[in-house]
């Protein structure tokens, strides 16, 4: 079945310094790829997306690139603040040849995310 | 829209005691899906739904119903609580079909957390 991993965490950073979470995924055929934020006490928000394979998803100054060749849709932020710190969750959810997107997201565990002043 | 709503926010079981997680959406979104949350886990499909009527089995099912009888309402019971289901319980749908690009973006409720003594 389709699998979503992502780095160990925990994550610490001091404000401003750059973000790399790395996520790799394994599916058959070609996913739509996902990271979504929890902050503390809330669920879970989409944060950027991407649909095929080059797709770059933005948003908030966080970036990824989906990558065919290395199943990978690592997140980056090139300057980070206090409020990103958050639980990120990388996840994958199956194409559906139909053209619906009903379909199925398999996560990976969560990599928390600590930003120091 | 109040989007997707989740009650109650935090509950206290006896192992064997029996109780159903509440969760509505506004949205008139057709999927609907719950999953829990564990350490380490990331969240897991328990079950979902595309449409009222329509219910299908995730990857952790056991231990749990669902039932879809409304648009809006997709409740999760458990029949008989084991401390294994001690987690966060978070529901969420999406509208496959969302003009606007946002189709594959699921919305989440805020969770439940079950301690199952």
């Amino acid at each position: 079945g389709d699998s979503v991993t992502q780095m160990e965490g925990p994550v610490t950073l001091s404000e401003e310094a750059f973000l790399t979470i790395n996520c790799t995924y394994t599916a058959t055929g070609y996913p739509s790829l996902f990271w979504y934020v929890q902050y503390p006490g809330e669920g879970l928000q989409l944060l950027l997306k991407a649909t095929k394979a080059d797709d770059k998803g933005s948003n908030k100054g966080f970036e990824a690139t989906y990558r065919k060749e290395t199943t990978s849709f690592h997140l980056e932020k090139g300057s980070v603040q206090v409020s990103d710190s958050a639980v990120y969750f990388c996840a994958s959810k199956p194409f559906n040849a139909g053209g619906t997107s009903y379909g199925k997201l398999t996560f990976g565990q969560g990599t928390i995310l600590t930003v120091h002043p | 829209n109040a989007g997707v709503t989740q009650t109650p926010k935090f509950q206290v079981l006896k192992t064997g005691q029996s109780m159903t997680l509440q969760c509505a959406q506004d949205m008139n979104h057709e999927y609907m899906s719950w999953y829990r949350q564990d350490p380490g886990m990331g969240l897991r499909l328990i079950h979902y739904s595309v449409g009222a009527g329509i219910t299908d089995q995730g990857e952790v099912p056991n231990g749990y119903n669902v039932s879809r009888s409304t648009t809006e309402d997709f409740p999760l019971r458990l029949l008989s609580a084991a401390p294994s289901q001690t987690s966060v319980y978070f529901c969420a749908s999406s509208n496959p079909r969302d003009p606007s690009g946002l189709q594959e973006t699921q919305y989440f409720g805020p969770g439940t957390r079950l301690l199952v003594l």
